[in-house]
């Protein structure tokens, strides 16, 4: 079965400073990788995804995520962050099926200080 | 041009009423998605549905029933409903590409509190 971990359900850090939120998966099966995003009382967004193509993946806003298989991890990084950064994050598998089913870790909660 | 939408954005019952939520999509997508959201915004898959057909029904109480009455809709009716349904439910939508996943679209989610 396909899961993802999610470290640090909460991450802080100053505007201008790195972001790194990581997430590391269990796939039986080469696995597709996204980042999403969610701001406040609102939906998802894609940030990135990965599909075994390039093993470095830019996405939107600024950021970029590495597929690792040999740490079977798949961190997401922003060289500076953002006041407007500040959301929850979210990895999630899929087995790229039939049934394109997403499973999701439990989230990061990043906070961004002035 | 809203991608996806769902309505309400904000349900407040009492337990034991039955609901629905709506969802629409106007990007053209074969496949639909119900996902449920608890207090811990923990996410997880209810139901899929490609072109009208159900392709993915995880542990759900029989208690909520899907219906998609064509593939731009995808509407989630409860019955009965339970405190434990209080969440924030999403309805998303994909197109299918041969040989990759799809992204999800994800719409703004319907917020149920049950009291």
């Amino acid at each position: 079965a396909q899961s993802v971990t999610q470290l640090g359900s909460h991450v802080s850090v100053s505007e201008g400073a790195l972001v790194l939120l990581r997430c590391n998966y269990s796939s039986s099966v080469p696995p597709y990788l996204f980042w999403y995003v969610q701001y406040p009382n609102q939906g998802l967004q894609l940030l990135l995804k990965y599909t075994s193509a390039a093993t470095l993946v830019k996405g939107i806003n600024g950021f970029e995520a590495e597929f690792k298989k040999s740490e079977t991890s798949f961190h997401l990084t922003k060289p500076s962050a953002h006041m407007s950064d500040a959301a929850e994050y979210f990895c999630a598998v899929s087995d790229g099926g039939a049934t394109n089913k997403l499973i999701f870790g439990t989230g990061t909660l990043l906070a961004v200080q002035p | 041009d809203t991608a996806v939408s769902q309505t309400p954005k904000y349900l407040v019952t009492q337990m034991g009423n039955d609901k629905s939520i709506k969802c629409e999509q106007n990007l053209g997508h074969d496949t639909m998605y119900w996902y449920k959201q608890d207090s811990k915004k923990f996410l997880k898959i209810m139901f899929s549905y490609n072109n009208k057909e159900l392709i993915i029904n995880e542990t759900v109480p029989n208690r909520f029933s899907p219906k998609s009455p064509d593939k731009a809709h995808l509407n989630l009716h409860i019955n009965s409903l339970e405190l434990g349904d209080s969440a924030v439910y999403f309805c998303a939508s994909s197109a299918p590409t041969s040989g990759s996943t799809d992204t999800q679209y994800f719409g703004p989610g319907t917020r149920l509190t049950v009291l």
